[in-house]
């Protein structure tokens, strides 16, 4: 069965600083692998997604995320941070990809950010 | 982007009563839907998968004569929380993708408060 591990339950950093929220999975295969932000009471959007190739992805509002097959890893990262991103952040993990499309995700505890102006 | 809208975002109901949430893709066919459960400061946990004109899949532990989903159309899935009770508080939250993309667009989630 596929697992995420999000390690840091609470990450503070001041406002300009760089962030990396540290994401670890466990699959048997290649996952596809998520980062979706959630604001309080909200729904989630997603940040950026890994499914293959180049294994630095690009995604939303300056983030990006780096897959490391040899650490089991899908760590967020932002070279700097704006208040405004403060907010839930979730990684996740989809082995698997229905016929109907889409993945059955399996997603980590969450890590609330916090900045500091 | 795909949106996505469920609705209501709130609502508080009387224990042993039923409520019903919607969730719609607006702008596309959703040919998959899933409906995840999010306890206060907890990770969401899937509850059931559901494909248009089709029974929803649902996961180990999910009863699904308390949690009736219907996917009756390829824009819209309700799941229903019959005779709730108190313990059924919690942030309900859809997803919806199509064929053949493999990523799911979430809603914004309901909000249920059973008294």
């Amino acid at each position: 069965a596929q697992s995420v591990t999000q390690p840091d339950i609470h990450i503070t950093v001041s406002e300009g600083a760089s962030l990396e929220l540290r994401c670890n999975y466990s699959y048997g295969a290649t996952p596809y692998l998520f980062w979706y932000v959630q604001s309080p009471g909200q729904g989630l959007q997603l940040l950026l997604k890994y499914f293959s190739g180049d294994t630095l992805v690009q995604g939303i509002k300056g983030f990006e995320a780096e897959f490391k097959r040899s650490q089991s890893s899908f760590n967020l990262r932002k070279p700097s941070v704006h208040w405004s991103d403060a907010a839930e952040y979730f990684c996740a993990v989809g082995a698997e990809v229905l016929t109907g499309g889409g993945n059955k995700l399996t997603f980590g505890t969450g890590t609330q950010l916090k900045v500091e102006l | 982007g795909a949106v996505v809208s469920q609705h209501p975002s709130r609502v508080i109901c009387k224990s042993g009563t039923s409520v019903k949430i919607e969730c719609r893709s607006l702008d596309f066919q959703a040919t998959t839907m899933f409906w995840y459960r999010q306890f206060p400061k907890q990770s969401l946990m899937l509850m059931a998968t559901s494909n248009e004109g089709s029974k929803a899949t649902y996961e180990q532990g999910v009863e699904k004569d308390k949690f009736l989903i219907n996917h009756a159309s390829l824009t819209l899935s309700t799941l229903t929380v019959t005779s709730a009770h108190p313990e059924d508080s919690s942030f309900y939250i859809c997803s919806a993708s199509q064929t053949p993309n493999t990523e799911a667009f979430f809603g914004q989630g309901t909000r249920l408060t059973v008294v």
